[in-house]
This record gives C-alpha cells, structure tokens and sequence, in this order.
C-alpha cells in the first residue's frame, strides 16, 4: 500500500505571497491532518479533515486554511505569507477511528524569502 | 491543558549502550500515547504506540510502558546501533490531533 505522499516537497516564496500543498492519503483513509514543524516551535497542529469536513482546528491565524476533496486527497493554504511561516508541513493520514495512529508523508519544506 | 514533556537531548550514546528518553504527559481521560522516530530530511515515522494503562508498545527493540499512576512512557533500548541515530517524539492523541514533545535528539557513535 502506497504511503502518504506530499508535493511540491520544496518550496521557496517570497513575503506576500501565497502557497497551496498538497497531500494524499494512504488509500482508504479519509482523515487527514497538517502540522508545522520549526525549530523554535516544534510540531505544532494545524487541522484535521474527515470527510471534506473540518473536524479539528489548531490555534492558528485565518491565514491558514485547508480543503479536502470526495477522494480525501487534501490541500493547504497559506495566504499573505510571513518569514515566520519558513517550516516544514506535515501530512498525515489514518482510519475513521480518532484514536487510531496517524501515518505521515515526508513534509513541504516551505522557505518565505 | 494537555502537554507532553520529553527529556531534553542531545543525547550521545556510545553503540550497544542502553537508551532511555524519558516522557511525561498531562492530559484529562486517558489519551493514546506514540513514539515517533524523524530522520534527517524525512518525516516522522510511528515507531510504537499503546492505547492504555500498562499497554507495553514495542517495535525494532525499542519499548515503552504506558503508566498512569506516574503519566509517563519512557523510550528504552536495550543496545543501540548507529542507524538509530535521529530524533524521537513522544505525542498522545486526543481526538483527531496530535500533541508532541520537544523531540530528543539520539547521536550513537561506532
């Protein structure tokens, strides 16, 4: 079974800007989460997606935003991009159950110039 | 709120010593609790999990107990080898979100 898989896996902006990722699941699962992952922060969650709906939310600015799609196939957001937004994005993905362990894709390493 | 408290690294050990990256969680009910293992350049892979008190995870040599009388899950290996070199996070689960540690960083020199 295929694993998680993000793209781009690079990516450099610059402050203003805008920037879409993009994450697949592994087949059948239709949770999805993203997490930011910087030196000073470390991973900090960002949302959660069941079923095209928005289940959890972290304390992050409206800035950032996501999707999902009937597929499960999710997308991310960050719009008016700051140089404090320079991380790693984390995908990850797991079954209905929200205990269930969440599977992870190897990251956007996104960089804000 | 809830939290997770991890040992602070770097931590360098010398190949076929024995590791123990100590864990400390605050959380209401009783969350599931995880290991995560980050090599360079990648993302996090789920090394062990445990869903309930005195639930033993264990995977690759590595172990960790589940105790709630002392909310903690401490990381053990018996021997390490250099390929373990990278940094491990401890996380519950709450709900449909992850909550990690810092991470701590495992050097294991030949």
């Amino acid at each position: 079974k295929a694993g998680v898989t993000q793209t781009p896996r690079y990516l450099i902006k610059t402050r203003g800007q805008q920037v879409t990722l993009s994450c697949s699941p592994i087949s059948g699962h239709r949770s999805v989460s993203w997490y930011q992952q910087t030196p000073g922060q470390g991973l900090q969650f960002l949302f959660e997606y069941f079923s095209e709906t928005q289940r959890n939310k972290g304390n992050f600015p409206g800035r950032f935003s996501g999707r999902q799609f009937s597929n499960s196939r999710s997308e991310m957001n960050v719009s008016t991009l700051e140089l404090g937004d320079s991380a790693l994005y984390l995908c990850a993905s797991s079954g209905r159950d929200p205990n269930n362990e969440q599977f992870f894709g190897p990251g956007t390493r996104l960089t804000v110039l | 709120g809830d939290s997770v408290t991890q040992m602070e690294g770097p931590v360098t050990l010398s190949e076929e010593a024995f590791l123990t990256i100590n864990c400390t969680y605050t959380a209401t009910g009783y969350p599931s609790l995880f290991w995560y293992v980050q090599y360079p350049g990648e993302g996090l892979q789920l090394l062990l999990k445990a869903t309930k008190a005195d639930d033993k995870g264990s995977n690759k040599g590595f172990e960790a107990t589940y105790r709630k009388e002392t909310t903690s899950f401490h990381l053990e290996k018996g021997s390490v080898q250099v390929s373990d070199s990278a940094v491990y996070f401890c996380a519950l689960r709450k709900g449909g979100k992850l909550i990690f540690g810092q991470g701590t960083e495992l050097s294991v020199k030949p």
